[in-house]
């Protein structure tokens, strides 16, 4: 069973536009939620993360929106460029340093 | 990639024989992971460890076992490897630094299983 669930699983979006990338998740123990940006032959890295009791978090063009009731966060890129252009992954951790990943979304920004 | 090392970077083994992976971290953080990367799984937890010789089963841990002797090194061993172990494998790391709650991923490795 997937504890956190991701979509969609392919987005292209033209240079300038907004990216948008949804996950959900069921288990309420879930206490921080971290996204990931993978470029091609390399590891995951961190790119911005929220806790649940906060709504909303900016750094730089990349906003985390987070809405507890419904059990949903969301990645918005905005003004994308080519070089976002990478495989974006959203996760949650559970008590324990456990994290669960949701299966990843390959974003493409056509010039 | 957060003071982590994976060797091999690259491996082409044979059905049947033992695979073993190094995982080596010089960040002294508490946790360390190994997780496969396959298309359309994303990033699924093989095997984690909570100190040194604490270790606990993933949602994927068949076939895999894991050592952690020292609190730098995590192997992972494929007992008897299978071509569906064909994957990329990632070790992550946790628990330490400025930002306990962060996972600082590895660069992978590639195993082809034939």
């Amino acid at each position: 069973q997937q504890q956190v669930k991701q979509s969609p699983q392919s987005l292209i979006v033209q240079k300038g536009g907004i990216s948008i990338i949804n996950c959900a998740y069921e288990n309420t123990a879930f206490d921080y939620f971290p996204w990931y940006q993978q470029f091609p032959g390399k590891g995951p890295a961190l790119l911005i993360a929220i806790r649940p009791d906060v709504s909303e978090k900016k750094e730089g063009r990349f906003t985390i929106s987070f809405n507890k009731s419904a059990k949903q966060f969301s990645l918005h890129i905005m003004d994308s460029q080519p070089g976002d252009s990478a495989t974006y992954f959203c996760a949650a951790r559970i008590l324990g340093n456990q994290f669960y990943f949701g299966t990843g979304t390959s974003l493409t920004v056509i010039p | 990639d957060a003071g982590i090392t994976q060797s091999p970077r690259h491996k082409v083994t044979e059905t049947g024989t033992p695979v073993t992976l190094r995982c080596h971290q010089t960040e002294n953080h508490r946790y360390m992971y190994w997780y496969r990367q396959d298309p359309g799984h994303g990033l699924r937890l093989i095997h984690y460890s909570y100190g040194v010789k604490d270790t606990d089963k993933g949602e994927v841990s068949d076939g895999y076992s894991v050592s952690r002797s020292k609190t730098e090194d995590f192997l992972l061993t494929l007992e008897s490897a299978t071509s569906s172990q064909t994957s990329v494998y990632f070790c992550a790391i946790s628990g330490g630094g400025e930002r306990p709650e962060t996972q600082y991923f590895g660069p992978g490795t590639r195993l082809l299983v034939l």
